[in-house]
């Protein structure tokens, strides 16, 4: 069984504050990292792959790293704003086209 | 990039009756897979859909269940049968994109009473 986690479970923040949150998984048979942004009432959106051990990618205020040999990556959001409030998924992709998705991180940004 | 359509966004069924879910994809695709995420649980998969043969589920996952048709390299429906409390879910459709990243539909926000 394939075991993904994510901290942390939920978080509270103020408009303007940075934040960051954790996605641990196996370190063996890697493939991709996905995150996810889910939006209450909207579907799934993918912010980044990631599938190179050291990979940075920025979406505006948003980045993550990865790092596969010890099988973790963060995500950050710098400044955060209200509309930044959703619950971030990531998903350990293995053998191409399979995942396995994290519980998530929900947060809140408070104006 | 694709576009998913899926229906309905949320319903209230009683237990046991059954409920179909559809998904429309603005361009073809060879795999559909169907995801649920019960309550403070993960995304999980049911089930891939491709089109032309069975549909090949995840264990705990059986056919009698959740059947699931593909028609079409464009359409999928997922029925979620018998009905009980316990599959109070939000289900989602996905088709992936040329990374390998998930496009999902909207979702449908399923409450068994």
């Amino acid at each position: 069984i394939l075991n993904v986690e994510q901290s942390p479970q939920s978080l509270h923040v103020q408009e303007g504050d940075s934040t960051n949150f954790t996605c641990s998984f196996p370190s063996s048979n890697f493939y991709a990292l996905h995150w996810y942004r889910w939006e209450t009432a909207k579907s799934p959106e993918a912010l980044f792959v990631m599938t190179l051990n050291g990979d940075e990618k920025k979406k505006g205020r948003i980045s993550a790293t990865l790092n596969t040999k010890e099988g973790y990556s963060y995500l950050y959001i710098k400044g955060s704003q209200p509309e930044d409030s959703a619950t971030y998924l990531c998903a350990f992709g293995y053998y191409g086209q399979n995942f396995v998705f994290g519980p998530g991180t929900r947060l809140s940004v408070l104006p | 990039s694709a576009v998913i359509s899926q229906k309905p966004s949320r319903d209230i069924c009683q237990r046991g009756t059954s409920l179909t879910i559809q998904c429309q994809v603005d361009s073809q695709v060879t795999m559909m897979f169907w995801y649920r995420q019960q309550p403070g649980q993960s995304l999980t998969l049911i089930a891939t859909a491709n089109q032309g043969s069975e549909a090949t589920y995840e264990s705990g996952f059986v056919i009698d269940k959740f059947p699931i048709s593909r028609p079409n390299l464009t359409f999928s429906t997922l029925t979620v049968s018998n009905m009980s409390p316990e599959d109070s879910s939000i289900y989602l459709c996905s088709v992936r994109g040329q990374m390998y990243e998930a496009f999902f539909g909207q979702g449908t926000r399923l409450t068994v009473v």
